[in-house]
């Protein structure tokens, strides 16, 4: 059975940063490729980045409004999925999700920038 | 971009009728290989989303049959044969064809 868990959401500050953690059991994370995807209070689904498995490449994408502060990176050894977060402004506001196949989610973890 | 239009935003249904959302896509979501990244999700409140249709019409094992997926190019359907109470929550189109991976607005599903 797959299971994601993340955590290492909380509360910060404007232009701080956290780690989330994407914690896998039951799929091998260097072998699927995986995505972060967060949900904002009042909003809908929106697609922060993804990582492509291991034997086709690799490849890190991230979408436009994340795409220099955020940074994706995978530990193999802890099967582990990570999200550096910087640069933290309200807009960042969300519960964040990991997923991958899209069929397999976590129950999210919430982010709250605010001062 | 892929621009991902649904429609409508909300949909008050009585409970054993229909419903039906619609989705638009900007661009054509085929790939070389013929296949169609179209993707319908369901998110109830207080749970992550839960992928429902995969490739426009692929229901996932444990999905209720009342549920159905059709459509082909840029426009896409999903069907709830009869609204249940456990399907309210919203509902998400996504295409996965092209990055950046794009979601619709949701759709509301709500008991009349």
């Amino acid at each position: 059975e797959v299971r994601l868990v993340e955590s290492g959401g909380g509360f910060v500050k404007p232009g701080g940063s956290l780690r989330l953690s994407c914690a896998a059991s039951g799929v091998t994370l260097s072998h699927t490729w995986m995505s972060w995807v967060r949900r904002a209070p009042g909003k809908g689904l929106e697609w922060v980045g993804r990582v492509k498995a291991e034997h086709e490449g690799g490849a890190i994408d991230y979408a436009a409004p994340v795409r220099g502060r955020f940074t994706l990176s995978r530990d193999d050894s802890e099967n582990t999925l990570y999200l550096q977060m910087n640069s933290l402004t309200s807009e960042d506001t969300a519960i964040y999700y990991c997923a991958t196949r899209w069929g397999y989610w976590g129950h999210g973890t919430l982010v709250t920038v605010s001062s | 971009d892929i621009v991902m239009t649904q429609t409508p935003f909300s949909s008050p249904i009585t409970l054993g009728q229909p419903a039906s959302i619609s989705c638009r896509s900007s661009q054509n979501l085929v790939d070389s290989d013929g296949n169609t990244f179209l993707s319908w999700l369901q998110q109830r409140p207080g749970q992550p989303p839960r992928l429902l249709i995969y490739k426009i019409s692929n229901r996932v094992s444990g999905v209720p049959d009342r549920f159905s997926g059709s459509g082909a190019g840029t426009d896409f359907t999903l069907l709830i044969s009869r609204v249940e109470a456990e399907d309210v929550g919203v509902y998400y189109c996504m295409q996965s064809a092209q990055s950046p991976i794009t979601f619709g607005q949701g759709t509301k599903l709500e008991i009349k």
